[in-house]
């Protein structure tokens, strides 16, 4: 039974250029979160989906972020127009249901580099 | 809003005990958690523990809450060299749609 699968593992854009992280969960969990972790810091919450509905965004910047976790498919986290703030290692986590956090398994990451 | 604190590093030697501690704001937390973060890696989850229990213990692992000082403590029994890592403290906010997370404590280990 995979666990979740995020990619890629490393990815570098230029600014201005969009970034794409892709996050596949555990098999039968319907339930996505996104989390930020920027250097030497804990990580912070971004968005939280079901499929084709986003729950909580509370956590994303209001502009250049989106996110999306489609009926069929990986959970895709967008940036677009990079800049360096925007460095950072992005965790994926999945849960079976959105009431038992402590079921919720992180993905490897993506680290994100903007030159 | 909510808030998690804990101490960025600490040393200990091989084989003694560790102890992270943490702090934390939300009175209504259901679960509080501990992760463990190894150099370019993801988050492991360690431990867990209920709003509603004192203790737990796994192994080397003990957790302590004291939820009226609202402070979370875990002991890392016979520390060795693997043990090595960032460890995250972490809570349910109030909504418990998301995880807060502390900063992390670096626990580097002396020979």
């Amino acid at each position: 039974n995979a666990g979740v699968m995020q990619n890629p593992r490393h990815l570098v854009r230029r600014r201005g250029q969009e970034a794409r992280l892709r996050c596949s969960p555990m098999k039968g969990h319907s339930h996505v979160y996104w989390y930020r972790q920027l250097p030497e810091e804990g990580l912070k919450f971004m968005v939280y989906l079901q499929k084709e509905n986003i729950i909580d965004e509370s956590g994303m910047p209001k502009e250049r972020f989106s996110a999306e976790f489609p009926k069929e498919g990986p959970s895709i986290l967008r940036i677009q127009q990079v800049v360096r703030g925007d460095s950072a290692a992005y965790f994926c986590a999945s849960s079976l249901s959105g009431t038992d956090l402590y079921e919720q398994y992180f993905g490897p990451g993506t680290r994100l580099t903007v030159t | 809003g909510e808030d998690v604190e804990q101490s960025l590093f600490l040393s200990v030697r091989e084989g003694d005990s560790s102890v992270i501690n943490c702090t934390y704001t939300d009175s209504s937390s259901t679960y509080l958690y501990w992760y463990k973060q190894e150099p370019g890696a993801g988050l492991q989850l360690l431990t867990y523990i209920f709003s509603n229990m004192d203790m737990k213990q796994d192994q080397r692992l003990t957790v302590l809450l004291n939820k009226k000082d609202k402070h979370l403590s875990l002991r890392i029994a016979d520390t060795q060299t693997g043990d090595s890592a960032i460890y995250f403290c972490a809570e349910t906010d109030s909504s418990a749609s998301k995880i807060i997370f502390g900063s992390g404590t670096r626990l580097s280990i002396r020979p």
